[in-house]
């Protein structure tokens, strides 16, 4: 068991820049989560995919986001047109499907905006 | 809609001294329960899960939580806990009908401190 993987750890970059961090679900997991924890607080969810579907996205996921995960392994989530709000840690989960799995977390990418 | 409350942002402890992290849930219908772990800079570690069954769990690193449904609570405890045990907590609920456990909805954590 490798353990979800997420890419880069730290990601520094100007406001108005793209961003895009990736994530390497455990092998054998086909569903994917996306979260995104703000200073002091609990991580809210984003998205959720089931093999390549995206099949869920919250509210806080504004147009400037986006996520894929094209052949249903590794996924990537997009932010276009960063926001001071944007910074965060963005944390990827993955589980098995077929009831109340655990989710497993990789250890998070965090977002700086300057 | 479902909530997760964390009765405590922070609790300091002494080291060898047993300590509970008080969560409680809203739902109107049935969940499942977990508790997380976050050291600083990494991800989140599951502790333990509730899903059915015994309403006692036992989790790694000698923790345990109670499930009451009547008080709808999922407290955490440790009857002796050690300096390495300082990381931030996180109860977390899900249900089928959240899509399908498709989510976990969090609380805002506690931040436990172990002190010597």
């Amino acid at each position: 068991d490798t353990g979800v993987s997420q890419n880069p750890r730290h990601k520094i970059t100007k406001r108005g820049q793209n961003v895009t961090f990736r994530c390497d679900p455990i092998s054998e997991h086909n569903r994917l989560y996306w979260y995104r924890q703000t200073l002091g607080q609990g991580p809210e969810f984003l998205t959720y995919f089931q093999n390549e579907a995206q099949l869920e996205k919250s509210r806080l996921l504004s147009d400037r986001f986006s996520a894929e995960r094209p052949k249903g392994s590794f996924s990537t989530l997009e932010i276009q047109r960063t926001e001071q709000g944007d910074s965060a840690m963005y944390l990827c989960a993955s589980s098995l499907a077929g009831g109340p799995q655990p989710q497993h977390f990789g250890d998070g990418t965090r977002l700086s905006i300057l | 809609a479902q909530s997760v409350t964390q009765l405590d942002s922070q609790v300091p402890v002494f080291e060898e001294a047993p300590v509970e992290l008080r969560c409680n849930y809203s739902s109107s219908v049935s969940v499942y329960l977990f508790w997380y772990v976050q050291y600083p800079n990494q991800g989140l570690q599951l502790l333990l899960k509730y899903l059915s069954g015994s309403t006692l769990v036992k989790g790694i690193n000698g923790f345990e939580a109670e499930f009451n449904k009547s008080q709808t609570s999922f407290h955490l405890r440790k009857p002796s806990v050690h300096i390495s045990d300082t990381a931030e907590y996180f109860c977390a609920v899900t249900s089928p009908f959240s899509g399908g456990y498709n989510k976990l909805i969090f609380g805002a954590g506690t931040r436990l401190a172990v002190h010597p």
